[in-house]
């Protein structure tokens, strides 16, 4: 099983909402991604999580703000979105952020507009 | 630099092969990894490969690595209305271990 199921399918949210992403794999993977994909562009990463705790934040502003709970769930909290933000929000995950055969599963994406 | 290059556009006919092309720049990559985005889903890994093959076959898929060119080529053979979609290259970069996406290709089958 390869699968990563991310919800929800399609969140729309004002400038002054919260809302939340959601996560999850149950492959045992330790290392957990979160990327953004604009239209007709190669996704971008934004965040790795290994092993439960933070590696890698790519200079993304603090109105996303991800979360580790355990080792199967990630989630991405966002607040105070700007209309650019809208795009496809993608999860991935691998064995391990730097085991020798790392491959990335991604799941299905939450596509977000913010209005 | 980390620019991972890709032809933005090919179309065939069904049944035809295809090749996709991509040209990467880091010659520390170790895996090398075609994906396949339908419209409006996530992306599909197809395969990979590592840096020290030259080939590797998967059924209709066939992934050509010249490592001296850094070029990386994907053949689809006898392509279908359903192999239709945008496909993605990435190295998996040596020294910062991040998958580095190529910038896409959309592959368009005719009927």
């Amino acid at each position: 099983d390869t699968e990563v199921t991310q919800t929800p399918k399609h969140l729309v949210m004002g400038m002054t909402n919260k809302k939340s992403l959601k996560c999850e794999q149950h492959m045992g993977h330790r290392a957990m991604y979160w990327y953004k994909q604009k239209a007709k562009k190669p996704p971008e990463l934004m965040f790795v999580y290994s092993y439960e705790k933070l590696s890698i934040n790519e200079s993304v502003p603090s109105r996303f703000s991800p979360e580790c709970p355990n080792s199967s769930l990630l989630n991405l909290h966002l607040h105070a979105l700007q209309p650019e933000d809208s795009a496809l929000y993608l999860c991935a995950s691998s064995q391990g952020q730097y085991s020798f055969q790392e491959t990335q599963y991604f799941g299905p994406g939450t596509r977000l507009l913010v209005l | 630099g980390e620019d991972v290059e890709q032809s933005l556009f090919l179309s065939v006919r069904e049944g035809d092969s295809s090749v996709i092309n991509c040209t990467y720049t880091d010659s520390s990559s170790t895996y090398l990894y075609w994906y396949k985005q339908e419209p409006g889903a996530g992306l599909q890994l197809l395969t990979y490969i590592f840096s020290n093959m030259d080939m590797k076959q998967d059924q209709r898929l066939t992934v050509l690595l010249n490592k001296k060119d850094k070029h990386l080529s994907l053949r689809i053979a006898d392509t279908q209305t359903g192999d239709s979609a945008i496909y993605f290259c990435a190295e998996r970069g040596g020294a910062t271990n991040k998958l580095i996406f190529g910038t896409g290709t959309l592959l368009a089958v005719q009927p």
